[in-house]
């Protein structure tokens, strides 16, 4: 079974600052991975994903997250934070193939800072 | 194109009553799913379907039922509601096919409160 692990619940960046949200994934064949966003009293919305094509995957808003095999982590940044970005993100895992479903991690709030 | 909506919005129940949710989706996708969302829990898969005419469980299926009668509707009951199923409830659907296959459209949510 597929699982994913997102380190830390709040991360907390200035305006301005890098924004990096770790995930980590782990799963028997190499998956699908996801990072969707929460936006407050909204639904999630999806950011980027990864299909197995390019290890580099960029997404809307200026984020992007970098697949990475030997260290089964697909970490989301964005060079420089806006207030508008914060939110709660989520990073999310699917087994290639059939009906499996995606897991979801926890979640990490993204707190920005004037 | 309206995408995936919930109704209601928002519900108060008291220990015992039922009621149903209700989700539809516009984009003729095959899949469907039900999520309970909880603090620092992220979410969790109640059930899902593949196809009209199919329900599947998933993480957290007790108390819980569902139906697909229609491909485009996705009915989650609650037949004796528990302060435990306190939660925000999210609907998805997903197409099968294409580029963007298995990404999932998540509705607006519905905000559930036993007492």
């Amino acid at each position: 079974a597929q699982s994913v692990t997102q380190l830390g619940s709040h991360v907390s960046v200035s305006e301005g600052a890098l924004v990096l949200l770790r995930c980590n994934y782990s799963s028997s064949v190499p998956p699908y991975l996801f990072w969707y966003v929460q936006y407050p009293n909204q639904g999630l919305q999806l950011l980027l994903k990864y299909t197995s094509a390019a290890t580099l995957v960029k997404g809307i808003n200026g984020f992007e997250a970098e697949f990475k095999k030997s260290e089964t982590s697909f970490h989301l940044t964005k060079p420089s934070a806006h207030m508008s970005d914060a939110a709660e993100y989520f990073c999310a895992v699917k087994k290639i193939g059939g009906y499996s479903t995606l897991t979801f991690g926890k979640g990490t709030m993204l707190l920005v800072s004037p | 194109n309206a995408g995936v909506t919930q109704t209601p919005k928002f519900r108060v129940l008291k220990t015992g009553q039922s009621m149903t949710l209700l989700c539809a989706q516009d984009m003729n996708h095959e899949y469907m799913y039900w999520y309970r969302q909880d603090p620092g829990m992220g979410l969790r898969l109640i059930h899902y379907s593949v196809g009209e005419g199919t329900t599947a469980k998933g993480e957290v299926p007790d108390g819980y039922n569902v139906s697909r009668l229609k491909k485009q509707n996705f009915l989650l009951g609650l037949e004796s509601a528990a302060p435990s199923q306190t939660s925000v409830y999210f609907c998805a659907s997903s197409d099968t096919s294409g580029r963007w296959s298995y990404e999932q459209y998540f509705g607006p949510g519905t905000r559930l409160t036993v007492t």
